[in-house]
């Protein structure tokens, strides 16, 4: 079955520094993918979606600046959190789709801690 | 826009016992796909069920079954023979059908089930 790779699954940084994340498809190309952030015992909240060769799109409320999202081939999509504080501390979750019927197919997620 | 609603913020039952988690959601659409999806301790997300909301049959895969209700917009998940690796967060989940690849799906809040030995 399509499989997704996250990397990093934890990460600690420094206030003030940023950190990249990496999704990648393994066994599919994967036209779309969307990033969500979850707090504990919460849902996932949708921050973007990302389409292969062109800027991605932010929900509403996410800022763009902050989180850098790029998706440059078919099986690679990044989330970079630029300057990190403290409150950007969360789990995040990608998920790809190929965009033939209705799969989504989710990352292991990355739990992101900021000191 | 649409809307996903579980109402059951905690829910807990017997190991070998039955357990139906409630979700009702709001679309103007009339085909779309409606989800189950399983977040364990592990936080990694498993799709448990589907169901195409132009087929009338309900759909159900080995132990869990769903309660496919359009005009209600209703769509219930059934855990038979519960065993304590169901216990997990359940997300009910919604996607427009139409619209191409970038159909994001619209998550509830989540139902917290533990299952009790």
């Amino acid at each position: 079955g399509a499989v997704v790779s996250q990397h990093p699954s934890r990460v600690i940084c420094k206030s003030g520094t940023s950190v990249k994340i990496e999704c990648r498809s393994l066994d599919f190309q994967a036209t779309t993918m969307f990033w969500y952030r979850q707090f504990p015992k919460q849902s996932l909240m949708l921050m973007a979606t990302s389409n292969e060769g062109s800027k991605a799109t932010y929900e509403q409320g996410v800022e763009k600046d902050k989180f850098l999202i790029n998706h440059a081939s078919l099986t690679l999509s990044t989330l970079t959190v630029t300057s990190a504080h403290p409150e950007d501390s969360s789990f995040y979750i990608c998920s790809a789709t190929t965009g033939v019927g209705y799969g989504y197919t989710f990352g292991s997620g990355t739990r992101l801690t900021v000191v | 826009a649409q809307t996903v609603t579980q109402s059951q913020p905690e829910m807990s039952v017997q190991e070998a016992e039955t357990v139906t988690l409630s979700c009702t959601y709001d679309t103007s659409e009339s085909d779309y796909y409606l989800f189950w999806y399983k977040q364990p301790p592990s936080r990694q997300m498993i799709l448990v069920i589907r169901q195409e909301a132009y087929k009338q049959q309900n759909a159900t895969e080995n132990r869990f079954s769903v309660n496919f209700q359009k005009a209600a917009k209703s769509f219930s998940l059934k855990i038979s023979d519960s065993q304590l690796g169901d216990a997990a967060m359940y997300f009910c989940a919604y996607r427009r059908k139409y619209g191409g690849a970038t159909n994001k799906l619209i998550f509830g809040t989540g139902t917290l089930l533990a299952v009790q030995p």
